[in-house]
């Protein structure tokens, strides 16, 4: 089984600020990953596949690099509605498997 | 509205059985591969069990192995989960979530509200 490991854990960020989050694969996954947004109370919603590519209607500021085992997701510029917890997800290889995700909180 | 609805949750004693159910709307039910995905509560998501369009495939995590039992039925636009056996571990939401459209790649890009199933005396 293939072990995702997300960091930090809790991230502390202001509105506006850039931030950047990370996921590590204990093996490698080439770029089958994907990342997920999870609000409070609400289901998970797919953000990028492929490692890089956006979903349909998330927005630009939204954006993922990687390959192998070593991922980021990059929000540009955050926004009131970015505060929530981000999970990674590998496909590459069965069974699937998450990372434990990462919580943006307001600072 | 493209949407998943899951519903058969519940309170339910160790050992015992219960089935999930999704209906699926606003797309082609049977073009699509399907997945359930847990979470505890307070914890992160846990991958269970997946199903092929047809439902000629079907795969599972070690944890649900010979306990649970993925299911559709593509004229009724639903997927199932029978869960037997239940563990005070099973307790969490249960998702249903479809495959992307394109290969082999199982990633979800429509995701359910959720069923809630606790497993306690």
């Amino acid at each position: 089984e293939i072990l995702m490991t997300q960091s930090p854990a809790t991230l502390s960020v202001s509105p506006g600020e850039r931030v950047t989050l990370s996921c590590r694969a204990s093996q490698s996954v080439s770029s089958n990953l994907a990342w997920y947004q999870q609000k409070p109370g609400q289901a998970p919603r797919l953000l990028l596949y492929g490692a890089s590519t956006r979903a349909t209607g998330i927005p630009a500021g939204f954006s993922g690099s990687g390959s192998g085992t070593e991922f980021t997701l990059t929000i540009s510029s955050l926004q009131s509605e970015d505060f929530a917890v981000y999970y990674c997800q590998q496909y590459n290889i069965w069974p699937l498997t998450f990372g434990g995700g990462t919580k943006v909180e307001i600072k | 509205e493209v949407q998943l609805l899951e519903s058969g949750g519940g309170l339910i004693q160790p050992g015992g059985s219960l089935r999930l159910s999704c209906a699926a709307s606003g797309f082609t039910f049977n073009n699509y591969a399907m997945s359930w995905v847990r979470q505890a509560p307070g914890k992160g998501l846990e991958w269970v069990s997946a199903i092929s369009g047809s439902g000629g495939g079907t795969y599972y995590a070690d944890s649900v192995k010979g306990r649970f039992t993925i299911s559709r039925d593509n004229s009724k636009n639903t997927l199932y989960l029978q869960m037997n056996s239940l563990r005070a571990e099973d307790t969490a939401v249960y998702y249903c979530a479809r495959k992307g459209p394109y290969g082999d790649y199982w990633y979800f890009d429509l995701w359910g509200r959720g069923t809630l199933v606790t497993v306690s005396s």
